[in-house]
Parts: structure tokens; sequence; C-alpha cells
């Protein structure tokens, strides 16, 4: 079955440094999408990034990197020069088939940035 | 552009109650989809529909009904609201991306409580 793993329920990062969520995913899909979303206190999901099967490169936007090892079915999140406003809940979440529009999402980790 | 519009934010009911959530998008995005997010864990899918006139069944279905008569809307009915359906409910539209793959748009929830 498909699923999402993220082992990292905490994380903490002093601000300007870089940090990396983990996420392992299963699936026996050739074809499939990486996702990661922010959720801050205030609740709203937030799209970071966004990592193709078949992508060659690293998918990278702004300050965050998504470190994509598709033999290990890894796709962590990197996030450099932390800011405070990075304080938030991370999720990482996979689409795996093409004919159904089911995300599956991990259960998350809780980024602290501190001064 | 609006993009994902749900309706209320927030809300209270009594066991054994229906209502109706409200979900609106002026994207024209085909696929739609309900989620719910409990404490603790990510979203998990309820009902999804890839255009008007065309709903589908996700991870925890049960208690909830869905039609999709617009491409528009997509409203989630609770037949006999009960407590383990308190819960934040998010409403998302997807689109594909250029160069691929997916992307989805998340409304910024609905708060449930059902004592």
């Amino acid at each position: 079955a498909q699923k999402i793993t993220q082992t990292q329920p905490g994380m903490f990062v002093q601000e300007k440094e870089a940090v990396t969520l983990d996420c392992t995913y299963d699936t026996s899909d050739q074809s499939y999408g990486l996702f990661w979303y922010k959720q801050p206190s205030s609740g709203e999901m937030i799209f970071l990034i966004y990592q193709g099967s078949y992508d060659e490169q690293n998918a990278t936007e702004g300050r965050y990197s998504l470190n994509f090892q598709k033999a290990r079915k890894s796709a962590n999140l990197v996030i450099s020069a932390s800011q405070l406003g990075d304080s938030a809940m991370y999720f990482c979440a996979m689409r795996d088939k093409l004919n159904t529009d089911k995300l599956i999402f991990g259960t998350g980790t809780r980024l602290q940035v501190f001064p | 552009n609006a993009g994902v519009t749900q309706t209320p934010k927030f809300q209270v009911l009594k066991t054994g109650q229906s209502m109706t959530l409200q979900c609106a998008q002026d994207m024209n995005h085909e696929y739609m989809s309900w989620y719910r997010q409990d404490p603790g864990m990510g979203l998990r899918l309820i009902h999804y529909s890839v255009g008007a006139g065309i709903t589908d069944q996700g991870e925890v279905p049960n208690g909830y009904n869905v039609s999709r008569s617009t491409t528009e809307d997509f409203p989630l009915r609770l037949l006999s609201a009960a407590p383990s359906q308190t819960s934040v409910y998010f409403c998302a539209s997807s689109y594909l991306r250029t160069g691929g793959g997916y992307g989805y748009t998340f409304g910024s929830g609905t708060r449930l409580t059902v004592v």
C-alpha cells in the first residue's frame, strides 16, 4: 500500500542555519509526484515544493530544495537559512496514480526555529 | 481571484444533526477533493471528484456524501453528525502543472466540533 513516513515528530533549528526534514515513501507505481506543505499555527496548507518521479534534477523553490533519492524512496526537504517564520508543521505528501486524485500525507514534522 | 473558498470557518453541531460544508473554486480546475485532519495526523481523503457529475470515495468516506453538479462547487454533506467527525476539513482543487504532474490548492479549512 502507498505510504508516506515522516520519522521526526519535532525538529529544532537555530535561525540562519539549514535544516533537513525527512520523508520516505512507498509505492509500486512508476509515475508519482511528491509534495511538501507547510501548515503554520493559523492552519492553512501552504504549498512549498513539488518533485515528479521522472524529474532528473532535484526541485528547488527559493530557500526550499528537495533531496530526491529515487532508489532509496526518499524525498527530504531542505530549508536553507532558516527564519523565525519557518516555525510550523511540515507535511510530505504523494500523489501516485494518474487516474485518481488522491494525496497521501505523512504525519508531519513540527519545526521550531529559535533565535 | 479567490482560489478555493470554504464556508463556514467554524461550526458546532449536535450529535445527529446534518449539515453541508461548502467549497467553491474559481480557477476552473477539474479535480476537487475533501480531506479531514485529526490531531497528530496528516490529511486523509474523504471524497474526490474528477469533473462535474463524477465523484468517488477516498480513504474515509463513511458518514459523508458529496455531489458535483458544477465545476465550481463541491459540497460535503454530513448526514448524521457523530463526535468522531470532529475534525478540521479541507477542500482542495488540483490542476495540471506546467511541465507535468499535478498541483493542489487548499481552502483555509473548516473546524467542526460535534458535541
